[in-house]
C-alpha cells in the first residue's frame, strides 16, 4: 500500500508570491490534514478535510487555504507570502484516527 | 515579536540501555495518544497510540504508558539502537471527530554505540 504523497518535496518562493502544495493520501482514507513545522514553533495544525470539506482548522491567517478533491487528494495554498512561511509543510492522511504522514513540503521564502 | 527557537529536550543513551521519553499533554478531555518519530529530512512517523480507557500498551520493544491523573505520557524503548536517534514527539487528539493533532514540543534521543 503506498504512503502518503506530498508534492515538491522542496520549492523556493520569493516574498509576496503564492505557493501551492499537493498531498496524495493513503488509497481509501478520507481525511487529509496539514501542519506546518517550524524551529520556532515546532508542529501546528492548519486544517483537516474530510469528504472535501473542511472540518477544522487551525490559528492561521486567511493566506493558508486548502481543499480536498472527490479522490480525497488535497492541496492547500499560501498567498502573498512572507519570510516566515519558511517551513516544512506536512501532510497526513487518517482512518479510524491513526494518521500517518508524508515526508513533506520544503518551503523556502526568500 | 521575535520567534525563539524550541528548546527541545534531549536524552542520549548508550546502545543497548532502555530509554523512557516523558511527555505532558495539555488537554484533560483528550482522549487518544500517538507517539510519533521523526527523523532528519523525514516526516512523521507512526510508533505506538494508546486510547484514554488504557493505562499501557506494548509495542515491539516499545511501551507507552499513560497517567490521565497528572496527564503525562511515557515513552519506553527497549534496547535502544543507534536507529532510533530521532525526534519523538507526543501528540493528542481531543474527542469530537475531527483528527487534529495537538503535538508537544518532541525530545531528541540521541543513540551512542
Amino acid at each position: 500500500k503506498a504512503g502518503v504523497t506530498q508534492t515538491p518535496r522542496y520549492l523556493i518562493k520569493t516574498r509576496g508570491q503564492q505557493v501551492t502544495l499537493s498531498c496524495s493520501p493513503i488509497s481509501g482514507h478520507r481525511s487529509v490534514s496539514w501542519y506546518q513545522q517550524t524551529p520556532g514553533q515546532g508542529l501546528q495544525f492548519l486544517f483537516e478535510y474530510f469528504s472535501e470539506t473542511q472540518r477544522n482548522k487551525g490559528n492561521f491567517p486567511g493566506r493558508f487555504s486548502g481543499r480536498q478533491f472527490s479522490n480525497s487528494r488535497s492541496e492547500m495554498n499560501v498567498s502573498t507570502l512572507e519570510l516566515g512561511d519558511s517551513a516544512l509543510y506536512l501532510c497526513a492522511s487518517s482512518q479510524f484516527r491513526e494518521l500517518f504522514f508524508g515526508e513533506g513540503s520544503r518551503l523556502t521564502v526568500l | 515579536g521575535e520567534s525563539v527557537g524550541l528548546h527541545l529536550p534531549t536524552l542520549s543513551v548508550q546502545e543497548g540501555d532502555n530509554s523512557i521519553i516523558n511527555c505532558a499533554y495539555s488537554n484533560s478531555a483528550s482522549d487518544y495518544f500517538i507517539w510519533y518519530k521523526q527523523e532528519s529530512g523525514k516526516g512523521p512517523q507512526f510508533i505506538i497510540d494508546i486510547r484514554s480507557n488504557m493505562d499501557k500498551r506494548q509495542g515491539q520493544r516499545v511501551t507507552v504508558l499513560l497517567n490521565k491523573t497528572v496527564k503525562h505520557l511515557s515513552l519506553q524503548i527497549a534496547a535502544t539502537q543507534p536507529g532510533d536517534s530521532a525526534v519523538y514527539f507526543c501528540a493528542e487528539i481531543t474527542q469530537g471527530g475531527s483528527e487534529k493533532l495537538v503535538f508537544g514540543k518532541g525530545t531528541k534521543l540521541t543513540v551512542n554505540p
